[in-house]
């Protein structure tokens, strides 16, 4: 079974700090691997994606991604975070032997001032 | 730009009823799906199609059936509405690497 761990429910952080969002999932074969941001009450909005090549991706608003085959993860980053950051964000696993598309339950980023 | 549409964006629906939600896709996607959303929670699987004329049962499929009668529309359709599918639905489509959601239909049984 092909899962997708997000073990952050809940981060807190303040605005101007890093902040690193962890995905980690279980599948052995060749995968695509992204990320989305959904707002309160809005859809969910690709920010980032990855397949081979260069493991570190940038995406929009100053995120990046890192890949590692090792460690089976593709977390999340951001630098300097800003309080329009604060949404929920979902790591998302495609293999690509399959047409499926498994996403994590989220990582809830709240952004004091 | 690519864009999913989805309608309606509300509904309210009676338990026992029979409720369609319908997506079109304008992305030349071959793979849409259709997921469901509860408050505070994640996305979970309820059909999926990678072809016209073709659907596959994702991990919810209870309740639910779905109908992709071309590469640009797919439809998702509750024979007989129950309080447990007030929820929100989110269709989508792919081209693997990304997928693009629609903005969802709020969906309210009562």
């Amino acid at each position: 079974t092909q899962t997708v761990s997000q073990s952050d429910a809940h981060v807190t952080v303040f605005e101007g700090d890093s902040v690193e969002l962890r995905c980690n999932y279980s599948y052995g074969g060749s995968i695509y691997l992204s990320w989305y941001i959904q707002h309160h009450g809005h859809g969910l909005q690709f920010l980032l994606k990855y397949y081979s090549g260069n493991p570190v991706v940038q995406g929009v608003n100053g995120f990046e991604a890192e890949f590692s085959k090792s460690d089976s993860s593709f977390h999340l980053r951001k630098a300097s975070v800003h309080w329009s950051d604060s949404a929920v964000y979902f790591c998302a696993v495609s293999p690509n032997s399959n047409n499926r598309i498994f996403f994590g339950d989220g990582t809830q980023l709240v952004v004091k001032p | 730009e690519a864009a999913v549409t989805q309608s309606p964006r509300s509904k309210v629906a009676v338990t026992g009823g029979k409720v369609t939600l319908s997506c079109h896709q304008t992305n030349n996607h071959d793979y849409m799906y259709w997921y469901r959303q509860d408050t505070g929670h994640g996305l979970r699987l309820i059909h999926y199609s990678y072809v016209a004329d073709s659907t596959e049962k994702g991990d919810i499929p209870d309740g639910y059936k779905a109908s992709r009668p071309s590469q640009e529309n797919f439809s998702l359709i509750l024979e007989l509405a129950s309080l447990s599918q007030t929820a929100v639905y989110f269709c989508a489509s792919s081209d693997r690497a990304e997928v693009f959601f629609g903005k969802g239909t709020r969906l309210t049984v009562v």
